[in-house]
């Protein structure tokens, strides 16, 4: 079946280190990868689609077709990155996307 | 925020009341979708629609059904509620590149005592 596993739920890490937030999938077909964020108070927002390969506020995410992984990166941490972070698996022909359970992110100033 | 809007915002409704949320988009998109939140559970999709009265369950449907009349609206009703269904409920339509993504409404948040 297909899932989306984001092993921690929670991660805090300090103002201007660098954060990686964790996400692996199981589909034997061609997978699409998203990650949305959702700010307190604030709707879930898309913030990287993998064909896009695009940066946005400074994170990028690869994918490795090789581990089924689609891990979010950002170098230097921003107290303003505090949010839920959720990986989302779009499959081939399909419409519908398959969500991970998400990832709390604190950053500490 | 894709002309997306939800109401009502907040509802407090006892078990075994009907509950029905409402979903709309000024934007003509296609497809529409309704997920809960849970913590632990990430989002789960419920029931989505790919037309005016052509909808098809998701993971979670039991104790749910929808209905589209319109192509602007998409309605949530939970026949009979239960403690189960407190929760936080997302629309969501499709759009973007390849009609691929994926915008969200504000939320609904249930509570069933």
């Amino acid at each position: 079946a297909q899932r989306v596993t984001q092993p921690e739920k929670l991660l805090s890490v300090f103002k201007g280190a660098p954060v990686e937030l964790k996400c692996n999938y199981s589909y034997s077909g061609s997978p699409e990868l998203f990650w949305y964020v959702q700010y307190s108070r604030q709707r879930l927002q898309l913030l990287l689609r993998h064909i896009s390969r695009e940066s946005i506020k400074g994170f990028t995410a690869d994918l490795n077709k090789g581990e089924t992984s689609f891990h979010l990166k950002k170098p230097f941490a921003q107290e303003e990155d505090s949010a839920m972070y959720y990986c989302a698996l779009r499959l081939q022909g399909a419409q519908k996307l398959v969500f991970g359970q998400g990832t709390r992110l604190t950053i500490n100033p | 925020d894709a002309g997306i809007t939800q109401s009502p915002r907040h509802k407090v409704t006892e078990t075994g009341t009907p509950v029905t949320l409402r979903c709309h988009q000024t934007e003509n998109h296609r497809y529409m979708y309704w997920y809960r939140q849970d913590p632990g559970h990430g989002l789960r999709l419920i029931h989505y629609s790919y037309g005016v009265k052509d909808t098809d369950k998701g993971e979670v449907s039991d104790g749910y059904s929808v209905s589209r009349s319109k192509t602007e609206d998409f309605l949530l009703t939970l026949e009979s509620a239960t403690s189960s269904q407190t929760s936080v409920y997302f629309c969501a339509i499709s759009a973007g590149q390849g009609g691929y993504e994926q915008y969200f409404g504000p939320g609904t948040r249930l509570t069933v005592t």
